[in-house]
């Protein structure tokens, strides 16, 4: 069956990196945009990426643009996001999930940005 | 960007009855001739969100058919026909039409 599995999570102090990674089986992962989603302690959904099957397009919400980097590794099934200059409000459960309407989704991460 | 927004922010409706959850979006998020970019999900405390409709009024698979999307435009609506127990949770419309791809801001239901 399809699984999304992410890690990489943790407590990162204001200003430092993290990289989050999403292992993907049970279906053509190649074929499939795929987005990162965050959703901070008690608040909504938020879209914060995606990435096109062959890297080809990608996009980012303006809250992480030049500080996150969205790529895909399809020999691997996984996608991953690279964060960087990390703030406190980037504080929050980050899910990997197919793209568009989104009926694939991840567990979620949980990063921590604080001193 | 496009702006989503859902009424009302939070809703109590008796066991059996109607839940009626609107989503208003910016601007329309007509594709083509006759599908919309707008999807639903129902997330559950300490779960990931489950996709629930998708093109605005198609149901996604194992879904019941309770659960129903309409709407048009820029106006969108969920339907649950006969609220169940386990339909207590956040709803939240999407857009897919624009990047970025916007969510409202959910709607919390509960039983009355």
């Amino acid at each position: 069956q399809v699984q999304l599995v992410e890690s990489g999570g943790g407590l990162v102090k204001p200003g430092g990196s993290l990289r989050l990674s999403c292992a993907a089986s049970g279906f053509s992962f190649s074929d499939y945009y795929m987005s990162w989603i965050r959703q901070a302690p008690g608040k909504g959904l938020e879209w914060i990426s995606y990435i096109s099957g062959k890297s080809i397009y990608t996009n980012y919400a303006d809250s992480v643009k030049g500080r996150f980097t969205i790529s895909r590794d399809n020999s691997k099934t996984s996608l991953y996001l690279q964060m960087n200059d990390l703030r406190v409000d980037d504080t929050a459960v980050y899910y990997c999930a197919t793209a568009g309407a989104s009926d694939f989704w991840g567990q979620g991460t949980l990063v921590i940005v604080s001193s | 960007d496009i702006v989503m927004t859902q009424s009302p922010d939070s809703l109590a409706v008796s066991l059996g009855e109607r839940a009626t959850i609107n989503c208003k979006s910016t601007q329309s998020l007509l594709y083509n001739s006759n599908n919309y970019h707008l999807a639903w999900y129902q997330q559950k405390p300490g779960q990931p969100p489950k996709l629930l409709i998708y093109w605005a009024s198609t149901r996604e698979s194992g879904v019941p058919d309770r659960f129903s999307g309409s709407g048009s435009g820029t106006d969108f609506t969920l339907t649950i026909s006969s609220l169940q127990a386990e339909d207590v949770a956040v709803y939240y419309c999407q857009q897919y039409y624009n990047s970025p791809h916007t969510f409202g801001q959910g709607t919390k239901l509960e039983i009355k």
